[in-house]
């Protein structure tokens, strides 16, 4: 079974799309996050949230707007799509209460918007 | 502000031969820990090895050890009797509280080639 699972793993649009990306964990975590990773591999975290509650956003543009149905879904919707946010997303898990618990991360999705 | 730093965007290595992969980092945090993933052409971002801020002995996970200085702040990794499949981008990262939530931050990775 997948411990981090994304939808889609592609993603190619247009300009001025607005697309989202699903993200689901069957661990049993309370933490789940975002992360971006541009074209030069470095990867950069976007949004943490904590039983469905956001605690961390990095100063994201507002046309990035993450949804927390329930502790284990962390969903990524993006408005307005622009050539920059060609990238790889990445989102991950990890039990909180422990700096040492692991960070399982998702497959990524790589969105190509042209 | 919490960075961490790896100096050295690729390196290669002759298979069955050792390599140090170099990290550095920046905090006024006093409990953290430091983490070294691996992401294979895949994507798929794989754990390899964790320590602890607190515990003097360097951690060893098979072929993979640590070097953690901490009072310069580093924490290399050594890979042993490297193997094919250990090609891969490697990154280094730093986790602390921050908010009420535990904050991964990574550095820029480094492209490991293992040459047969």
């Amino acid at each position: 079974d997948t411990a981090v699972s994304q939808t889609p793993k592609y993603l190619v649009t247009q300009m001025g799309n607005d697309k989202s990306i699903k993200c689901e964990q069957n661990l049993g975590h309370d933490t789940m996050y975002w992360y971006k990773q541009d074209s030069k591999k470095f990867l950069k975290i976007m949004f943490s949230y904590n039983n469905k509650e956001l605690i961390i956003n990095e100063t994201v543009p507002n046309r990035f707007s993450p949804k927390s149905p329930d502790k284990a879904h962390l969903n990524l919707h993006i408005n307005s799509l622009e050539l920059g946010d060609s990238a790889v997303y990445f989102c991950a898990s990890s039990q909180a209460g422990g700096l040492d618990t692991e960070a399982f991360f998702g497959q990524g999705t790589r969105l190509t918007v042209v | 502000a919490q960075t961490v730093t790896q100096s050295q965007p690729e390196m290669s290595v002759q298979e069955a031969e050792t390599v140090t992969l170099s990290c550095t980092y920046d905090t006024s945090e006093s409990d953290y820990y430091l983490f070294w993933y691996k992401q294979p052409p895949s994507r798929q971002m794989i754990l390899v090895i964790r320590q602890e801020a607190y515990k003097q002995q360097n951690a060893t996970e098979n072929r993979f050890s640590v070097n953690f200085q901490k009072a310069a702040k580093s924490f290399s990794l050594k890979i042993s009797d490297s193997q094919l499949g250990d090609a891969a981008m490697y990154f280094c990262a730093y986790r602390f509280s921050q908010g009420g939530s535990e904050k991964l931050v990574f550095g820029k990775g480094m492209k490991l080639t293992v040459n047969p």
